[in-house]
């Protein structure tokens, strides 16, 4: 079934810095990958998805970028905020298989002030 | 729309004891997840429903836990008997169409089996 790695586990970063999360996946049958948010103690939350068929997508400070070929993609934020640090999860979906989303273990982002 | 209402928030129960949790989701959603949290293993899918039918049900740990949806409006998770290791967070998600399209959950029920 699919595999998903992230890196690093904890990430911190000066306000104003840029913070960038990579991810792996091994099933090259994958098509669909989200970045979810989860604050300390609340859901995980979407903030950004990407589809197979483009190779990059933005929103104002966060992008994600998508390598189909070495499958890695990576999350990018920019000008970083206290209110970004959270927890932060990849996942990836594909039609074969299992079929399931499977997510990454996760990066704490702590963003100093 | 409310989201996706997890029910309890908390719930503490001592070994052996049958666990039931709830959900209701979003309406107009066809897709249910049911989640589990841990330091250890992350979240884990443990059972996916598509239109009130289970669709992959590989990810539950073992006889012990079944997930239920008897209507487009409500679904339950048992465990019987629970056991310390099953003590986690247990999300409830649900999206409009399938695991490729965004998945919104719910507050997550905080289990504890003392």
């Amino acid at each position: 079934g699919e595999n998903v790695e992230q890196h690093p586990s904890t990430l911190s970063v000066q306000e104003g810095d840029s913070a960038v999360i990579k991810c792996t996946y091994s099933d090259s049958a994958s098509n669909y990958f989200p970045w979810y948010k989860q604050e300390l103690g609340k859901r995980p939350q979407l903030i950004i998805d990407i589809r197979s068929n483009v190779g990059e997508k933005k929103d104002q400070r966060i992008a994600v970028t998508l390598n189909k070929t070495a499958k890695h993609f990576s999350l990018h934020i920019t000008e970083t905020q206290p209110e970004d640090s959270a927890v932060y999860f990849c996942a990836a979906y594909g039609d074969t298989g299992r079929r399931a989303l499977t997510f990454g273990s996760g990066t704490r982002l702590q963003v100093q002030p | 729309d409310a989201g996706v209402i997890q029910s309890p928030r908390h719930e503490v129960t001592e070994m052996g004891q049958e666990v039931t949790l709830r959900c209701k989701p979003i309406s107009g959603h066809n897709s249910l997840f049911w989640y589990r949290q841990t330091m250890m293993r992350g979240l884990e899918l443990l059972i996916y429903f598509n239109n009130n039918v289970p669709i992959d049900d590989s990810g539950m740990p073992e006889d012990r836990f079944s997930a239920k949806m008897p209507n487009a409006s409500f679904s339950t998770l048992k465990i019987q008997p629970s056991e310390p290791r099953d003590s986690a967070v247990y999300f409830c998600a649900s999206s409009r169409d399938g695991m490729n399209t965004e998945a919104f959950f719910g507050q997550g029920t905080r289990l504890t089996v003392v």
